[in-house]
C-alpha cells in the first residue's frame, strides 16, 4: 500500500517562507511530485524529484531524502497569489499513476 | 501546445440518472490519460487510468465506467447516479512513460441530488 502524509494548513505573511513537508511510505517508489491547486481550479504541476537533493525552480524550490522518505516544498518571499492547496504526490517504478496526499492548503496574510 | 478540455463545467443531476464526461487532448499523440474525482476539501483520488485506446485500468470500485474510443478521449460514464458520486472530477494527460508530470483539464463540478 501508499500513504503520504502533510500538514492540513499553514498561514504565513507576505514575504515569508514556508516549508510543506511530506512523508511517504511507498513500496517501490520512484519520485515525489508537487502540485498546486487554487481555489475552484485545476492542479497545476510545480515540480519533480527523483533523486536526493534540492531542485529550484524560481521562488519554489522541492528537496527529497530517499533515505528517509521524506520531502518538502519550500516557498520563498510569499505573495498573496500562493494562497492555494499544495499536493505532494508518488509514483512508483513502471507506473504510470500518481497518488496524492490530502494536500496543505496555505494561507498568505498581508 | 497541448491543451486539455472537459465538458461539462458544471452539472446538477438527480440520483439514478445516467452520466457522461468527456475529455479530450489536443496538441499530443498516444498520451497516458486519467479521470479523478476529488471530494469538497480532499485530495485526489484516482478513479482510471488509459495508457492506449481501449485500454483501461479501474482503481476503485464503483457504479462508475471509463472509455478511450478515440487516442485523445477519455469518457467517464455511469448508468445510475448515487449521492456519493457528487464531487469535483478533473481528467488529466501525461506522456512518455511516466505519470509524474501531469496536465489537468479545468474540471466538472457533479452535485447529484
Amino acid at each position: 500500500g501508499q500513504s503520504l502524509e502533510q500538514p492540513s494548513e499553514v498561514t504565513a505573511v507576505e514575504g515569508a517562507i514556508v516549508q510543506i513537508n511530506c512523508t511517504y511510505q511507498t513500496s517501490g517508489f520512484y519520485g515525489l511530485s508537487w502540485y498546486q491547486q487554487h481555489d475552484g481550479g485545476a492542479p497545476t504541476f510545480l515540480s519533480y524529484n527523483a533523486l536526493d537533493g534540492l531542485e529550484e525552480t524560481g521562488r519554489f524550490s522541492s528537496f527529497l531524502s530517499r533515505s528517509d522518505s521524506y520531502g518538502y516544498l519550500l516557498l520563498q518571499e510569499l505573495q498573496m497569489k500562493d494562497s492555494a492547496s499544495y499536493f505532494c504526490a508518488v509514483t512508483r517504478s513502471n507506473d504510470y499513476k500518481l497518488s496524492f496526499g490530502a494536500g496543505t492548503t496555505v494561507t498568505v496574510r498581508a | 501546445s497541448q491543451t486539455i478540455h472537459q465538458w461539462p463545467a458544471t452539472l446538477v443531476q438527480p440520483v439514478g440518472s445516467p452520466l457522461s464526461l468527456e475529455c479530450t487532448v489536443e496538441g499530443t499523440s498516444n498520451p497516458n490519460l486519467y479521470w479523478y474525482r476529488q471530494a469538497a476539501g480532499r485530495g485526489l483520488q484516482l478513479l482510471f487510468y488509459s495508457v492506449g485506446i481501449g485500454q483501461i485500468s479501474s482503481e476503485v470500485p464503483q457504479n462508475l465506467s471509463a472509455s478511450r474510443p478515440q487516442d485523445r478521449q477519455f469518457i467517464l460514464s455511469s448508468k445510475k447516479l448515487l449521492l456519493s458520486d457528487s464531487g469535483f472530477y478533473l481528467c488529466a494527460w501525461s506522456g512518455g512513460t511516466s505519470g509524474y508530470e501531469q496536465y489537468f483539464g479545468p474540471g466538472t463540478r457533479l452535485t447529484v441530488t
